[in-house]
């Protein structure tokens, strides 16, 4: 597509609940990344992936957090027993490339607001 | 670990004002450093970005120059408008990570 897409844009769920998450990243980019941004905060890393597999997970905060990225697009961030800390803003990226640095530019999605009551 | 600091917002400036917004930095490596700008009821954008020392990015007016011996990054832009008015995000990435480091965020509200 055009441009990221995270679907819902919202999502109000009570605690203990799970909720899952998807990012539909820019058709051809190889990497994927998942942020999640407090209020008032700047986004936190959570998860890259490079094509199907996670190549750095070191951001998720507990193994409540799961991302999966079963055929290399589509990437789906699932969170078990939602916690109300868990209530941010989730936001993902992709970029063509997943290294190097300086030239490794990442488009973001929206975001999906996530409020756990 | 890696760490980007920037000045407290929110930032109040008059349109076609001079605006500043501090930003430094600790890294292990030899940082990319990136400036990104959240407008209202949208997704993070890149602003600009500059690679090695003493490189300036420059995007819409903005300008940065990326400055070794002081670990800074300064946003700088000559005349502000209205349409400025958004959260500006100072970031880094190091060696061959590819997770971006990100600040806090400035608020800049730009007034007639």
């Amino acid at each position: 597509g055009a441009g990221v897409s995270q679907t819902p844009s919202n999502k109000v769920t009570e605690k203990g609940k799970y909720v899952e998450l998807r990012c539909d990243p820019i058709s051809g980019h190889t990497a994927l990344y998942w942020y999640r941004q407090s209020l008032g905060q700047g986004p936190e890393f959570l998860i890259y992936f490079q094509g199907t597999g996670a190549a750095d997970d070191s951001g998720l905060p507990n193994d409540r957090f799961f991302a999966v990225r079963p055929e290399g697009s589509v990437s789906t961030l699932k969170i078990q027993r939602t916690e109300r800390g868990d209530s941010a803003v989730y936001l993902c990226a992709s970029s063509l490339y997943g290294t190097s640095s300086g030239a490794n530019v990442l488009t973001f999605g929206a975001g999906s607001r996530l409020t756990v009551l | 670990g890696d760490s980007v600091t920037q000045m407290e917002g929110p930032v109040t400036l008059s349109e076609e004002a001079f605006l500043t917004i501090n930003c430094t930095y600790t890294a292990t490596g030899y940082p990319s450093l990136f400036w990104y700008v959240q407008y209202p009821g949208e997704g993070l954008q890149l602003l600009l970005k500059a690679t090695k020392a003493d490189d300036k990015g420059s995007n819409k007016g903005f300008e940065a120059t990326y400055r070794k011996e002081t670990t800074s990054f300064h946003l700088e832009k000559g005349s502000v408008q209205v349409s400025d008015s958004a959260v500006y995000f100072c970031a880094l990435t190091t060696g061959t990570a590819s997770k971006l480091t990100f600040g806090t965020g400035t608020r800049l509200q730009v007034t007639l």
